[in-house]
């Protein structure tokens, strides 16, 4: 079975743009959320999208937007850029909704933004 | 806003040595407790999912204890070896989602 896949793996940006990150789950989940980490930050939880639906949201600004499709894939993106905005993207999927309760989270390798 | 701690935030063992550390989290309105491990360079790999108070799993080497009434899991590693070198990450459920300790940074040295 292939696992969580994203691209791209690493994109470099410039302040003001806005970028798209593709998360492919595994065949059979359906729900997929996206984390962001920093240097000295622990994973940090941005939205989670099951059934093409956006089920939960974190702390994060406006900004920041994803949507899933019908085939589960999702896109997140981030429009006018921010240096601090520079961080490892990971998305997860589990079979079934809800932030992983007694469910396994499988995470995909990241993409890692730059912003300049 | 809820808070996930994990100590130490670094740890430096030789091989063979058998080393633990520590999680601590909100004890209310308890659901689960999920343990990682992230080896650099790779995706994060679940090891564990904790449920019930005194709950204790194990994966070969490496254990995981649970008490919800004072809020704290442990995770324990017997006879260390180079390839366990990764973060280790904890992960609480508050609402639907995780909420995850900055992790522990274990380093073994042959």
């Amino acid at each position: 079975k292939a696992g969580v896949t994203q691209t791209p793996r690493y994109l470099i940006k410039t302040r003001g743009q806005q970028v798209t990150l593709s998360c492919s789950p595994i065949s059979g989940h359906r729900s997929v959320s996206w984390y962001q980490q920093t240097p000295g930050q622990g994973l940090q939880f941005l939205f989670e999208y099951f059934s093409e639906t956006q089920r939960n949201k974190g702390n994060f600004p406006g900004r920041f937007s994803g949507r899933q499709f019908s085939n589960s894939r999702s896109e997140m993106n981030v429009s006018t850029l921010e240096l601090g905005d520079s961080a490892l993207y990971l998305c997860a999927s589990q079979f079934g909704r809800g932030g992983g309760r007694t469910d396994t989270q499988y995470f995909g390798p990241g993409t890692r933004l730059t912003v300049l | 806003i809820l808070n996930v701690e994990q100590s130490p935030q670094s740890l430096h063992v030789q091989e063979g040595d058998s080393t633990n550390f520590t999680c601590s989290f909100p004890s209310s309105n308890f659901y689960a407790l999920h343990w990682y491990r992230w080896e650099t360079a790779k995706s994060p790999e679940a090891l564990f999912v904790m449920t019930l108070n005194g709950d204790e799993k194990k994966k070969g080497r490496i254990s995981a204890t649970l008490n919800t009434k004072e809020g704290y899991s442990y995770l324990y590693i017997k006879g260390s070896q180079p390839e366990d070198s990764a973060t280790y990450l904890c992960a609480f459920i508050d609402t639907d989602k995780l909420i995850f300790g900055t992790g522990t940074r274990l380093q073994v040295f042959p």
